[in-house]
């Protein structure tokens, strides 16, 4: 089954600064790569997201950019500011009916003033 | 637009007592309904997935069990909770048309004693 490896655990950064989070999967065929955003105590948020028939993918601040070859994908946040300190995690899918997402294991986020 | 509910919010409970945790989305028809589980500081573990009425997919093999009596209301239970079993609860909704997008619900955070 699909196997989703994300890196690093903690990340730590001055405001206004770059943050970068990097995930690799296993399976080939998988398609979806979504990222959430978590705050202390509360749901994961889907903050962006790639399909596989596209490179990048930008919205503000934040751009994903997904290397089908290598498997890996990552999460660029620019301009980073001390809301942006939360969990994130990556995750991958492959197409099928019940659509469901293997997780990385997170990133802890901190942007300090 | 859609909605997931879930409750109760919070609960403690005692090792050996039952459990039943409640989902339900508003605003679509015949989503894919998923369980996660998260432990404290921990990622997110797919328990269970349905893709309608009546089947239910165990991704983990443990003291828990799902149902999905109606098309948009999915049920976690516990005939006897474990303290492992603590943790938060997360029910989530995707469409299931190939859109893959998933949301989460506001989660149940369950505490065992």
């Amino acid at each position: 089954g699909e196997n989703v490896e994300q890196h690093p655990s903690t990340l730590s950064v001055q405001e206004g600064d770059s943050a970068v989070i990097k995930c690799t999967y296993s399976d080939s065929a998988s398609n979806y790569f979504p990222w959430y955003k978590q705050e202390l105590g509360k749901r994961p948020q889907l903050i962006i997201d790639i399909r596989s028939n596209v490179g990048e993918k930008k919205d503000q601040r934040i751009a994903v950019t997904l290397n089908k070859t290598a498997k890996h994908f990552s999460l660029h946040i620019t301009e980073t500011q001390p809301e942006d300190s939360a969990v994130y995690f990556c995750a991958a899918s492959r197409q099928g009916g019940s659509e469901k997402l293997v997780f990385g294991k997170g990133t802890k986020l901190t942007v300090n003033p | 637009s859609q909605t997931i509910h879930q409750w109760p919010a919070t609960l403690v409970q005692p090792v050996g007592s039952p459990l039943s945790l409640e989902c339900t989305v508003e605003g679509t028809s015949n989503p894919n309904l998923y369980w996660y589980r998260q432990a404290a500081g921990r990622g997110l573990q797919l328990l269970f997935y349905s893709v309608g009425i009546g089947q239910i997919s165990s991704e983990v093999p443990q003291n828990l069990s799902a149902s999905r009596p109606q098309d948009r209301q999915f049920i976690l239970s516990s005939k006897k909770l474990l303290l492992s079993d603590s943790g938060f609860y997360l029910c989530a909704w995707s469409s299931g048309r190939g859109s893959y997008e998933q949301y989460f619900g506001p989660g149940t955070r369950l505490t065992v004693t």
